[in-house]
């Protein structure tokens, strides 16, 4: 079983909806969650960072992780043609010293 | 904001020669890593770096490469003898004092192409 199971789509959506991202994971380990976006030719840009289980929301996007499923989601509202790019979850157990380990990422098209 | 940089953008290079893959880590960030993404694969840590030695690394990181804080502000990754199949994309990543509870922050990249 792999350590980070993400659908690398491609995911198109309209303008102005609503997008659901999501990650598995089977290591109990992990702590922290990240969402990172990436668009082509540069490197992950940090979105949302989260420690443990629980919510947290920064304007548009909003982060979920539910350990007991470990599963994790990012939402993004009212989506805009610039957050057209590929969204890489991310996670770590802090005691492996910082090794994130990755999903694959999901590509995301907004068609205005 | 401050930001992780890479230089160069793009090296090309022949099978079996040495890179020197370089990086500035944000200013105030303790700790340093080196992840690759192979085209249409998952982004793969290599190795993590603090108070000038590695504190981790992966399979991937094996004799052929290496890790370096030169001065107060670079930090590179050698690559010895390259293969066809370390042609990648090279990123480097830092974070602030606790590796555990910040997060990683992502230069972006060298795409290392080895002819």
């Amino acid at each position: 079983q792999k350590e980070v199971e993400q659908d690398p789509g491609p995911l198109s959506v309209p303008e102005g909806a609503i997008v659901s991202l999501n990650c598995t994971y089977s290591n109990s380990a992990f702590q922290y969650f990240m969402w990172y976006r990436q668009y082509s030719r540069k490197g992950p840009e940090l979105l949302m960072y989260t420690y443990s289980s629980g919510n947290k929301e920064d304007g548009r996007f909003t982060a979920q992780v539910d350990k007991s499923s470990k599963y994790i989601s990012l939402f993004i509202r009212d989506s805009q043609p610039s957050d057209s790019a590929t969204y890489l979850c991310a996670m770590g157990s802090g005691g492996s010293q910082g090794n994130l380990i990755f999903g694959k990422g999901t590509k995301l098209s907004v068609k205005p | 904001e401050p930001e992780v940089t890479q230089t160069p953008s793009h090296q090309v290079t022949q099978m079996g020669q040495e890179v020197i893959l370089r990086c500035v880590p944000i200013s105030n960030h303790l700790y340093f890593y080196w992840y690759r993404q192979i085209l249409g694969q998952k982004v793969e840590f290599l190795v993590s770096f603090y108070n000038n030695e590695i504190s981790e690394k992966s399979e991937i990181f094996d004799d052929q490469f290496s890790v370096e804080r030169p001065d107060g502000s670079n930090f590179t990754l050698k690559i010895r003898s390259t293969k066809l199949e370390d042609s990648a994309m090279y990123f480097c990543a830092s974070s602030e004092i606790d590796r555990g509870s910040q997060p990683q922050h992502f230069g972006d990249g060298t795409r290392l192409s080895i002819l």
